[in-house]
């Protein structure tokens, strides 16, 4: 099946710990995004990639860090600097910036 | 940055009625898309609408690029229609997408 997945579904972390999601797409595409959404709000972006090896920060990147060394691949890592962390992450992909952007399921991450 | 406004925030229909949400944005935009997060968060894309109108099935949109709107219209709502609709743009010389806080709509039988 083509699509968007994302692991784990749910998250529990403590403290000064940093943690890793993973958004894995056989899409082919080469745009990547990751986003973060609180309770009752939109999206805000966090990171985004067009291409293999290259990532720009979106609006709220302080606390995270991302990689894209494959073009399967975006993960994200929470870093014990992100100040308030719980909230459902989702990654997103197109077949490039601009285009259409297919959504996984999500991680809700929570912090102990 | 681009605001993204959406109306209403919230919506209650009975099964069977139409209705209309609109996406005021206050800046010119490359893109606009509209997407609906089901109960359990998944985000679908429902249209990809810079300007003109599109329909599929019970939904249409349509977007006003010079007056900075866009509406999305479901007619026959069904229950499986409940949850959050988002309109998200991509500002002119900008490589992402900003959402609006979105139109939570619940449909009941």
């Amino acid at each position: 099946d083509g699509g968007i997945t994302q692991s784990p579904k749910y998250l529990f972390r403590k403290e000064g710990q940093n943690v890793t999601l993973s958004c894995e797409q056989n899409l082919n595409h080469d745009a990547m995004y990751w986003y973060r959404q609180d309770p009752g709000q939109g999206l805000r972006l966090i990171y985004y990639s067009q291409i293999v090896n290259d990532f720009q920060k979106g609006d709220i990147a302080e606390g995270y860090s991302v990689s894209r060394e494959k073009k399967e691949s975006f993960p994200l890592t929470v870093t014990s600097a992100q100040k308030n962390p719980t909230a459902f992450y989702l990654c997103a992909s197109g077949r490039s910036p601009g285009d259409t952007q297919y959504f996984g399921p999500g991680t809700r991450l929570t912090v102990l | 940055g681009i605001q993204v406004e959406q109306s209403p925030p919230d919506l209650i229909l009975q099964e069977g009625a139409n209705s209309t949400l609109r996406c005021n944005f206050s800046d010119s935009v490359n893109n606009l898309q509209w997407f609906h997060q089901n109960p359990w968060g998944q985000l679908i894309n429902l249209f990809y609408i810079p300007s003109g109108t599109k329909q599929n099935g019970r939904l249409s949109a349509t977007t006003v690029a010079t007056e900075r709107y866009s509406l999305l219209y479901i007619s026959s709502s069904q229950t499986t229609d409940s949850g959050v609709y988002f309109c998200a743009v991509e500002q002119t010389g900008a490589n992402n997408l900003f959402f609006g806080t979105g139109t939570r709509l619940t449909v009941i039988p």
